[in-house]
């Protein structure tokens, strides 16, 4: 059974486009991410939700809006698609940062989506 | 702000030579949390091992092994006898406790190559 799943793998689409990306994890976490990886392999944190409320939101543009039906699932919608947003997205999850747990809960990653906009 | 450094953009080794991993980090606070995962060329994110801040005991898993020194803010990563499979992107990052607002900070990676 796959832990973190995201859908599709791989997403080739229109400058100008909207698309969405699905994430689903079955490990019982509170927590889900989005990180964008680019070309040069460097990863970033876009997003994290915890138990379906926004935590983090990195500098992105509001073209992204990721959205989370339930603990288990968080989708990334992008609107009007650019070039640059070529790369790799994937999506993670953790247990709750909670505070006496200290934090620093490993976070489990996706296979990642390659969106290729031409 | 928290900083991971990966000084080493590519290595290659030949099959069973030993090859080191260099992660240095730096950061404000005094409970953190480091961690290496693994991309093969299939892509995906591996996780491989998680340290805290308080715990600087050297950890070896078979042919892996982690040293940890708070002195010199650094946590690297040996693989002893290397194999093929070891080929990969290597990322060290580094995850501060912020209630609330917490994230991983990722090194920029190590290309490691093994050639047979």
């Amino acid at each position: 059974d796959t832990a973190v799943s995201q859908t599709p793998k791989y997403l080739v689409t229109q400058m100008g486009n909207d698309k969405s990306i699905k994430c689903e994890q079955n490990l019982g976490h509170d927590t889900m991410y989005w990180y964008k990886q680019d070309s040069k392999k460097f990863l970033k944190i876009m997003f994290s939700y915890n138990n379906k409320e926004l935590i983090i939101n990195e500098t992105v543009p509001n073209r992204f809006s990721p959205k989370s039906p339930d603990k288990a699932h968080l989708n990334l919608h992008i609107n009007s698609l650019e070039l640059g947003d070529s790369a790799v997205y994937f999506c993670a999850s953790s247990q709750e940062m909670a505070l006496q747990r200290g934090g620093g809960e490993t976070q489990y990653f996706g296979p990642g989506t390659r969106l290729l906009v031409l | 702000a928290q900083k991971v450094t990966q000084a080493q953009t590519e290595i290659s080794v030949v099959e069973k030579e030993d090859v080191t991993l260099d992660c240095v980090y730096e950061t404000r606070d005094t409970t953190y949390y480091l961690f290496w995962y693994k991309q093969p060329p299939s892509g995906e994110l591996v996780f491989l091992i998680r340290r805290n801040s308080f715990d600087e005991q050297n950890e070896i898993s078979g042919r892996y092994s982690w040293n940890f020194q708070k002195s010199t803010s650094s946590f690297n990563f040996t693989i002893t006898a290397s194999q093929v499979v070891d080929s990969a992107v290597y990322f060290c990052a580094l995850s501060e406790r912020s209630f609330g607002n917490e994230k991983l900070t990722f090194g920029t990676g190590t290309r490691l190559t093994i050639i047979p």
